[in-house]
């Protein structure tokens, strides 16, 4: 079955700098999209970037570009998310997803917390 | 970016009701719209794709229409398991917008 797991979360300063990590198995890696989504604490779903299944395609959201940075290892059947320049408003839970048709999401993973504070 | 906004922003319902959940954009999206579920402290799970189409495993009891600018997702019989918090997402262009949820409780 399809699993998309988590890690890398934590506390870190503002400022400082974070590396999430997403290990997928269960399906084919190389052939799908990902996404990494997050979730403020008591607050709705923010989408903030995906990667095409080669990686050549990358797209963020206004509130993380030029600080956060997305990858893959399609041989690890891996996704990452690379974070700086960390802010108070980065705090949140933040998802590993697989793009299914056409973008649409159908597997998320647990989530991981980042927490940025001084 | 699209806009995305949904009403009620929650509801109390019972046992059986009918749920209709409205999902709105504030452009035109075509049918490329989700929607989840969320319980606290879970992960969401995706319920519906491309406006209608239910998400293997997905019971029949939810379902969705609309395209454009204007959808709904229906729970045709509400257990207690349905008790959740319900997002939209559009996916017609990037970035890929989120309503703000609808919580439905007792």
């Amino acid at each position: 079955q399809v699993q998309l797991v988590e890690s890398g979360g934590g506390l870190v300063k503002p400022g400082g700098s974070l590396k999430l990590s997403c290990a997928a198995s269960g399906f084919t890696f190389s052939e799908y999209y990902m996404t990494w989504v997050r979730q403020a604490p008591g607050k709705g779903l923010e989408w903030i970037s995906y990667i095409s299944s080669s990686g050549t395609t990358i797209y963020y959201a206004d509130s993380v570009k030029g600080r956060f940075t997305i990858s893959r290892d399609n041989a690890k059947k891996s996704l990452f998310l690379q974070m700086n320049s960390l802010r108070a408003e980065d705090t949140a839970v933040y998802y590993c997803v697989r793009d299914y048709k056409e973008g649409a999401i159908d597997y998320w993973g647990q989530g991981t917390l980042v927490t940025v504070s001084s | 970016d699209i806009q995305m906004t949904q009403s009620p922003s929650s509801l109390s319902a019972s046992v059986g009701d009918r749920v209709t959940i409205t999902c709105r954009a504030s452009q035109g999206v075509s049918y490329y719209l989700a929607w989840f579920q969320q319980k606290p402290g879970r992960a969401p799970k995706s319920l519906i794709y491309a406006a209608s189409s239910l998400q293997r495993g997905v019971p029949p009891k939810f379902s969705g229409s609309g395209s454009g600018t204007e959808f709904t997702l229906t729970i045709s019989s509400l257990q207690p398991e349905d008790f959740a918090t319900y997002y939209c997402q559009q996916y017609y262009t990037d970035p890929r917008t989120f309503g703000p949820g609808t919580r439905v409780d007792f």
